[in-house]
């Protein structure tokens, strides 16, 4: 089976800073991989689909790339309606997940 | 609009069995799969398995292989999740969540909202 492993498990950071979560696969998925976020007591929610591409009305801060065994995900201007843990998703398997907090 | 809207709140006890229903609107349910995702409390999210609601194919996770079932029934465009043989670490939110088919790979665009499944003596 694939393991995917994200760092951070957590992080704190300053409304307007650039937060990156990084998610690395044990082997190959080529491009085969998404990003979630999930709020408190909500259901995930898809915002990055196949490493890059961004789901119809995520905001544009939120963006992917990567290929191959490293991905990253990137939110450009952290907001407070970001709070929440984010998963990186192979397939069949999630990763560990990250919280972000605000500081 | 799309939903899946998922039955209520269960307490099983430890041996019993639970069956989760995911009631599908708003899209031709036999032209997407449903996959099952459930979350431990405070933990992460877990793929159980996933079945087509055109043809019934399933494919399920390795460690839940012939604890769980899952099934549709497209006269009413729900789909079915049944665990059997509960155990304490079977207590999660489970969820149903369909294919997202604009994506390459596996993806998941719609939710239902979860269902709690507590195994307690």
């Amino acid at each position: 089976d694939i393991q995917m492993t994200q760092s951070p498990s957590s992080l704190s950071a300053s409304v307007g800073d650039r937060v990156t979560i990084t998610c690395q696969a044990s082997q190959d998925i080529s491009n085969y991989l998404n990003w979630y976020q999930q709020k408190p007591g909500k259901a995930p929610k898809l915002l990055i689909y196949d490493a890059s591409n961004l789901e119809t009305g995520v905001p544009s801060r939120f963006s992917g790339s990567g290929s191959g065994t490293d991905f990253t995900f990137t939110i450009s201007s952290l907001q407070p309606e970001d709070i929440a843990t984010y998963y990186c998703q192979q397939t069949l398997t999630f990763g560990g997940g990250t919280k972000v907090e605000i500081k | 609009q799309v939903q899946l809207v998922q039955s209520g709140a269960e307490v099983k006890k430890p041996g019993a069995s639970v069956k989760v229903s995911c009631k599908a609107s708003g899209y031709t349910f036999t032209s997407y799969g449903i996959s099952w995702v459930r979350q431990a409390p405070g933990q992460g999210l877990e793929w159980m398995g996933w079945i087509s609601a055109y043809n019934g194919n399933t494919n399920y996770a390795q460690k839940l292989q012939g604890r769980v079932t899952m099934t549709t029934d497209t006269s009413t465009s729900t789909a079915y999740m049944e665990l059997r043989s509960l155990r304490s670490d079977d207590t999660a939110v489970y969820y149903c969540a369909r294919d997202y088919i604009a994506a390459a790979g596996k993806a998941f665009d719609y939710w239902g909202q979860g269902t709690l499944v507590t195994v307690s003596s």
